[in-house]
């Protein structure tokens, strides 16, 4: 299974663009990365999943180098509301999302 | 958001007792999950579903039991609670396992106490 290792917690302010690296040395050749974003007293919730290259939906980016050994979840302009803890996951077949400690972020005025 | 329902939504109850946690859903997803989260361990996977009456347990499945009789829903058992089993409890669904349409969907939680 591939461990993912990314900050612990990282500070922000509102308006800043806000980038998450997350690195995942012994990603397997099948594996899509998978970003969840989970607030307080809440579940988990996806954010974005990507192969390779680049991805971008209406609430991130997601960069993912040619190697696979790291992604990046870039958040634009970030608000207060995006205050949580950001987890990334390389997907393992079968279902089994193994969620490690995430990356808390706190946005501030 | 998907339709996924927790109940109860917090329960507390005496080591020893049996305690059964509902996850239902409306989206007729293939795969339902149980997972636990606590203080400095994220989440837990405990066991799994992959379709009515297939389970597979994961990586904290000891003093868990689960049954999946219908599409919709997945019940976790507790046998016999302990304190350790304190803890919130999540239920997810998927629509599938593998490669496009299996980001997992979560419910809102239940809060287990065991006293």
């Amino acid at each position: 299974l591939a461990k993912t290792t990314q900050p612990i917690s990282m500070d922000s302010y509102e308006g800043q663009e806000v980038n998450i690296t997350c690195s995942h040395n012994n990603i397997a050749t099948n594996d899509y990365i998978t970003w969840y974003q989970q607030f307080p007293s809440q579940g988990p919730r996806f954010i974005i999943q990507g192969y390779k290259t680049k991805v971008t939906n209406e609430v991130a980016s997601l960069f993912i180098p040619a190697d696979r050994k790291s992604s990046t979840l870039s958040l634009p302009r970030v608000s207060l509301s995006d205050t949580a803890v950001y987890y990334c996951l390389p997907y393992n077949q079968g279902g089994k999302l193994i969620f490690g400690q995430g990356t808390e972020l706190s946005v501030k005025p | 958001d998907a339709g996924i329902t927790q109940s109860p939504r917090h329960k507390v109850t005496e080591t020893g007792t049996p305690v059964t946690l509902r996850c239902h859903q409306t989206e007729n997803h293939r795969y339902m999950y149980w997972y636990r989260q606590d203080p400095g361990h994220g989440l837990r996977l405990i066991h799994y579903s992959y379709g009515v009456k297939d389970t597979d347990k994961g990586e904290v499945s000891d003093g868990y039991s689960v049954s999946r009789s219908k599409t919709e829903d997945f019940l976790l058992t507790l046998e016999s609670a302990t304190s350790s089993q304190t803890s919130v409890y999540f239920c997810a669904i998927s629509e599938s396992g593998t490669g496009r349409g299996y980001e997992q969907y979560f419910g809102p939680g239940t809060r287990l106490t065991v006293t």
